[in-house]
């Protein structure tokens, strides 16, 4: 059973705060992985994409990945309230056309 | 980033009714499209996998007579959910897949409410 794990929080961070995000995943096979935000009663959006090994850097967000761990992680500088959500991790193997998602953990920004 | 639309974004029907939900990739084309089930505060839940032109792979416990998938054209994928009844009301979504140079992304359309009185 392919598996993508987060922790589910909540996980609070005050404002101006590193809100540090973690997944792991399990099939080796996989390629390509996501981070997506989804606001209460809002369908996701993608954030940040990333597929080789090291930092991938996009504003205040920074997807890190490392594939001998098996471990994506997103960091978001200088967190706002507005960034308060869940973000929800995916790992995607190439030719497979399905992306295999964590529960989400729950992030929420202390003003 | 791509954009895809979905049709209606509330709906409120009577128990036994069928209602229909179209999904469009407004500046791609997406061969594959997924529709997902969302109930609140719990993890989406992929339903079926659409693909244009083929008939939609189900997943397992989703009852493929009850939810059905046409994906009629690369722009265009319906979900009907026949005889609604109120344990189907749920926040519906669907995503479609864009495939490009840099990588296979999924982007999401935003959402269905399905209210079944």
């Amino acid at each position: 059973q392919k598996e993508v794990e987060q922790n589910s929080g909540p996980l609070s961070v005050p404002e101006g705060a590193i809100a540090s995000l973690n997944c792991t995943y399990s099939d080796r096979g996989s390629q390509s992985f996501f981070w997506y935000r989804q606001y209460s009663g809002k369908s996701p959006e993608l954030i940040m994409s990333i597929y080789s090994n090291g930092d991938k850097e996009d504003g205040r967000f920074t997807a890190q990945l490392n594939k001998a761990s098996q471990y994506v992680s997103l960091l978001i500088r200088d967190s706002q309230p507005s960034d308060s959500a869940t973000y929800l991790c995916a790992a995607y193997t190439s030719g497979t056309y399905k992306y295999i998602f964590g529960t989400g953990t729950r992030l929420k920004v202390l003003a | 980033g791509a954009v895809v639309s979905q049709h209606p974004s509330r709906v409120i029907c009577k128990s036994g009714t069928s209602v229909k939900i179209e999904c469009r990739s407004l500046d791609f084309q997406a061969t594959t499209m997924f529709w997902y089930r969302q109930f609140p505060k719990q993890s989406l839940m992929l339903m079926a996998t659409s693909n244009e032109g083929s008939k939609a792979t189900y997943e397992q416990g989703v009852e493929k007579d009850k939810f059905l998938i046409n994906h009629a054209s690369l722009t265009l994928s319906t979900l009907t959910v026949t005889s609604a009844h109120p344990e189907d009301s749920s926040f519906y979504i669907c995503s479609a897949f864009f495939v490009a140079g840099g990588g296979d992304t999924q982007y999401f359309g935003p959402g269905t409410r399905l209210t079944v009185l």
